[in-house]
């Protein structure tokens, strides 16, 4: 069975302050794929990255960075310079050869960036 | 490209009532998957549908149905509606299906809520 642990469930920043989101997950998959959604409070998920397990070249996108090791199954993101903007439900979720499309969810980490 | 479009956005239904949900993929996009999100569950796969035939399911009893038809347009059907049915319907469409290596697209949910 897949798993994805988002163990923070609440963080709160103040505006400019960098925040890292952390997301651990367990497959048996030897192929597999990360990602990463914002859910705004609109509700809308938003695709942010996918991650293939065979590549761990980390990737930086602007003021969002993401550090993906197999070694300790995790696949953490980093916003830089936070904004106001960024208040969000972040979610990580895995999928593999096994499952498909089928996404499996963290539990999400409620990130709220104060001025 | 127009997004995930969901209809309705928002409906009250009675217990024992049923329902159903509409969802236009994007364009190109042949499979459509459909997800539940509760505060209390979290975010879980109800099924997918690629070339209008079900390709995945998840652990929901058969009071969730879905279909998709051959414009690739999903709708799902829920009968006998229960209180803990309330939530917010997610459908999300892909270009791919089978690796799940392409990212999914959300469209912005049907919130029902069962009185």
């Amino acid at each position: 069975a897949q798993k994805v642990t988002q163990a923070q469930t609440e963080i709160s920043v103040v505006e400019k302050e960098d925040v890292t989101l952390d997301c651990v997950y367990e497959t048996r998959d030897t192929t597999y794929y990360l990602f990463w959604y914002k859910q705004p409070p609109s509700g809308e998920l938003v695709f942010l990255i996918r991650r293939n397990s065979f590549d761990e070249q980390n990737e930086i996108s602007g003021r969002y960075s993401w550090n993906f090791q197999k070694s300790t199954s995790s696949f953490n993101f980093t916003i830089t310079a936070s904004q106001v903007v960024d208040s969000a439900v972040y979610f990580c979720a895995l999928s593999g050869e096994t499952s498909g499309s089928r996404l499996t969810f963290g539990e999400g980490t409620q990130l709220t960036v104060n001025p | 490209k127009a997004g995930v479009t969901q209809t309705p956005r928002y409906l009250i239904k009675t217990r024992g009532q049923q329902v159903t949900l509409s969802c236009s993929p994007i364009s190109g996009h042949r499979s459509v998957s459909w997800y539940q999100q509760t505060p209390g569950q979290g975010l879980q796969f109800l099924f997918e549908y690629f070339s209008e035939t079900q390709r995945n399911k998840g652990n929901f009893p058969g009071r969730f149905s879905g279909r998709q038809f051959s414009n690739s347009r999903s709708e799902m059907n829920v009968s006998t509606l229960e209180l803990g049915d309330s939530a917010l319907y997610l459908c999300a469409s892909s270009l791919d299906r089978t690796s799940g290596s392409y990212e999914q697209y959300f469209g912005p949910g049907t919130r029902l809520t069962v009185t």
